[in-house]
C-alpha cells in the first residue's frame, strides 16, 4: 500500500542537539510538506518542497534546516537554533499543481526535549 | 495573506444529533479549493471533505456536508446522526490553486456524548 513513513514516532533531544526527522512516501507525490502542531495553534507549515534539490520555507523555518536528494524522501533536521522543540510534527504529500487533490500524512513524530 | 479562522476550540454534542462546525477564510483569489480534514487521538490526518470554490453545489460525504458560502467566505462542516467516532480535531484548511501551500485553521476538538 502506498503512504508515507515517518520515523521515528517518539525522539528526544538533549540541549545543543541537533536530531534528523525522516519522511519517506512511496505515492509518488512531487510535492513534500513539513508541518508543526502545538495545542491550539493548529498546523504551521516549517518547509515545502515541490521538486527534487529544490525546498521553500514556511512560516517558520528558523531553527529547521531539510533536504531533498531523492523525490521519496523529505528529511527535517531541527537544530540547537531551535529554541523550543517540543511539538508533534507532521510530514505530507501531495500532487504538484493539482490544488484539488488532497495532501496525505504520515503518523507524526513526537519531539521532546530532554 | 491568506488566513483560515476557526472560532470554536471546543463542542459538544451528543451521539446522533447534527453538529456544525464553523470556518471563514479570507482570501482575494477567486479559484481555490477548501478541505475539512479530521485528527482522532491516534494523530493521523484524515480527508472528511473538498470543496471546490467554483462549484455552487455543497459537497456531501456520507453524514457530512458543508455549507459553502462563497461570498461570505464561509465553509462550514455538518456532522449528521454523530458517532462516538466522529470524536477527533477538525481542521479546516485552504489551497490556492495556483499555489501549492495549503493553510489550516486552528481547529476545532468535538466531543461526541453517549
Amino acid at each position: 500500500d502506498g503512504g508515507i513513513t515517518q520515523s521515528p514516532k517518539y525522539l528526544f533531544r538533549k540541549e545543543g542537539q541537533n536530531v534528523t526527522l525522516s519522511c519517506e512516501q512511496n505515492l509518488n507525490h512531487d510535492a513534500m510538506y513539513w508541518y508543526r502542531q502545538d495545542p491550539g495553534q493548529g498546523l504551521r507549515l516549517i518547509y515545502y518542497s515541490q521538486i527534487v534539490n529544490d525546498f521553500q520555507k514556511g512560516d517558520i523555518a528558523e531553527g529547521y534546516s531539510v533536504s531533498r536528494e531523492k523525490k521519496e524522501s523529505f528529511p527535517l533536521t531541527v537544530t540547537s537554533a531551535q529554541k523550543n522543540p517540543t511539538a508533534f510534527y507532521l510530514c505530507a504529500s501531495s500532487m504538484w499543481g493539482l490544488a484539488d487533490q488532497p495532501q496525505h500524512f504520515g503518523d507524526g513524530t513526537r519531539l521532546s526535549i530532554l | 495573506a491568506q488566513t483560515v479562522t476557526q472560532s470554536q476550540p471546543e463542542m459538544s454534542v451528543q451521539e446522533a444529533e447534527t453538529v456544525t462546525l464553523s470556518c471563514t477564510y479570507d482570501t482575494s483569489e477567486s479559484d481555490y479549493y477548501l478541505f475539512w480534514y479530521k485528527q482522532p487521538p491516534s494523530r493521523q490526518m484524515i480527508l472528511v471533505i473538498r470543496q471546490e470554490a467554483y462549484k455552487q453545489q455543497n459537497a456531501t460525504e456520507n453524514r457530512f456536508s458543508v455549507n459553502f458560502q462563497k461570498a461570505a467566505k464561509s465553509f462550514s462542516l455538518k456532522i449528521s446522526d454523530s458517532q462516538l467516532g466522529d470524536a477527533a480535531m477538525y481542521f479546516c484548511a485552504y489551497r490556492m490553486n495556483r499555489d501549492d501551500k495549503i493553510i489550516f485553521g486552528k481547529g476545532t476538538r468535538l466531543h461526541i456524548l453517549p
